[in-house]
């Protein structure tokens, strides 16, 4: 079955670093990878896709993601962070239900002044 | 656009009682789903409908039952409130095909005593 996992459960960056957060997935054929973002007591939000094409995909809010076929990854990364993007982030793989998503358990994101 | 809807925001349940989580889109979209999240686990899928006129069960389905009311609606009963049923529900929906957004309501948070 179709999984994601996401090592880090938290991650703190000091505003202005730039930023890497860890998704690896398991599928057999080519995935549908998605980046979800979840502020405190918000839903989700999509930051970016891949389904084909170009791996290196760009999002909204500064963020990108690169699909890497090799290392079953699809890192997302931000070149430097502001202290608004201290949220809960979910990678998710397109599932065998129909056209749901299989998430990751997430990386929750500090940010420090 | 409302977007993805759902009723209520926050309800406390007894053991035993039962409730109907209401989901409403407008978006004209095919296909929708109830997903709960519980900390340190991420999203998990209870059921979802592909299209109109039909469901199936997700990865945990046990003590809930859906209604796909319309294309427009997908509402998800707890029939005998259980503690364990405690959690954040987020209704999504998405037009129907491989690689699509997801789009999520706000979610609901259900205590049950």
């Amino acid at each position: 079955a179709q999984s994601v996992t996401q090592p880090d459960i938290h991650i703190t960056v000091s505003e202005g670093a730039s930023l890497e957060l860890r998704c690896n997935y398991s599928y057999g054929a080519t995935p549908y990878l998605f980046w979800y973002v979840q502020s405190p007591g918000q839903g989700l939000q999509l930051l970016l896709k891949y389904f084909s094409g170009d791996t290196l995909v760009q999002g909204i809010k500064g963020f990108e993601a690169e699909f890497k076929r090799s290392q079953s990854s699809f890192n997302l990364r931000k070149p430097s962070v502001h202290w608004s993007d201290a949220a809960e982030y979910f990678c998710a793989v397109g599932s065998n239900s129909g056209y749901a998503l299989n998430f990751g358990k997430g990386t929750s994101l500090l940010v420090t002044p | 656009n409302a977007g993805v809807t759902q009723t209520p925001k926050f309800q406390v349940l007894k053991t035993g009682q039962s409730m109907t989580l209401q989901c409403a889109q407008d978006m004209n979209h095919n296909s929708m789903y109830w997903y709960r999240q519980d900390p340190g686990m991420g999203l998990r899928l209870i059921y979802y409908s592909a299209s109109e006129g039909t469901t199936d069960k997700g990865e945990v389905p046990n003590g809930y039952n859906v209604s796909r009311l319309n294309k427009r609606e997908f509402s998800l009963r707890l029939e005998s409130a259980a503690p364990s049923q405690t959690s954040v529900y987020f209704c999504a929906s998405s037009a129907g095909s491989d690689g699509e957004t997801q789009y999520f309501g706000p979610g609901t948070r259900l205590l049950v005593l």
